[in-house]
């Protein structure tokens, strides 16, 4: 099934770095959501977002229903060593067609 | 609270045997989806149930597929004859609302055909 683009694919930075990563499509989607999956572990919900420019945090973690509803946005600040795992968007669509993204790999340097 | 419960964790079958893959949803919640994630593919959705009711299984790869769910708190993924290609980790997922909430997914069961 269709998937959706996440950037970048895989990420090496230092503690302490902010991180950014986002979702696009081609298509509207009425939700995002945000997980995060550890090795050996099924993703974990980090934030969902309901509506165009919504701007929601949980800890260091910010998210951004874009306004276009095409996309959407994940930042972290000031990374640490357990940030470390796969992020994954997924959206639903109206129709409630459900995808998820590809993925963006995040290593965090000590 | 109890999250979403699969089992096996782990499974190694040989090719041609059949699989059974089981999965609890957290209580309460009224959508229960399976998703398959390998290397290559990421995570695909299988098919998913609403009240029990499936209501999209187009993600079924083929006939050896097939999900039930007999009740609100059990779902079943049977994979008869298992193929060596259909090795990967299989998770269970539920939420309270398939149109606007967030999943919470189990932790998966790795299957291995060899």
């Amino acid at each position: 099934g269709q998937q959706l683009n996440q950037s970048p694919q895989s990420m090496f930075i230092q503690e302490g770095e902010d991180v950014s990563m986002n979702c696009t499509s081609s298509s509207i989607f009425n939700t995002w959501l945000w997980y995060k999956q550890d090795p050996g572990e099924g993703p974990v919900l980090l934030i969902a977002l309901y509506k165009a420019g919504e701007l929601t945090s949980n800890g260091r973690l910010t998210a951004q229903f874009g306004i276009t509803r095409k996309d959407s946005f994940l930042n972290i600040s000031a990374s640490i060593p357990s940030d470390v795992g796969i992020y994954f968007c997924a959206g639903l669509r109206p129709g409630n067609q459900f995808y998820f993204g590809t993925g963006t790999s995040l290593t965090v340097i000590p | 609270d109890a999250g979403v419960i699969q089992s096996p964790r782990h499974e190694v079958t040989e090719m041609g045997q059949e699989v059974t893959l089981r999965c609890k949803p957290i209580s309460g919640h009224n959508s229960l989806f399976w998703y398959r994630q390998t290397m290559m593919r990421g995570l695909e959705l299988l098919i998913y149930f609403n009240n029990n009711v499936p209501i999209d299984d187009s993600g079924m790869p083929e006939d050896r597929f097939s999900a039930k769910m007999p009740n609100a708190s059990f779902s079943t993924l049977k994979i008869q004859p298992s193929e060596p290609r259909d090795s990967a980790v299989y998770f269970c997922a539920s939420s309270r609302d398939s149109n606007t909430d967030g999943q919470y997914f189990g932790p998966g069961t790795r299957l291995l055909v060899l």
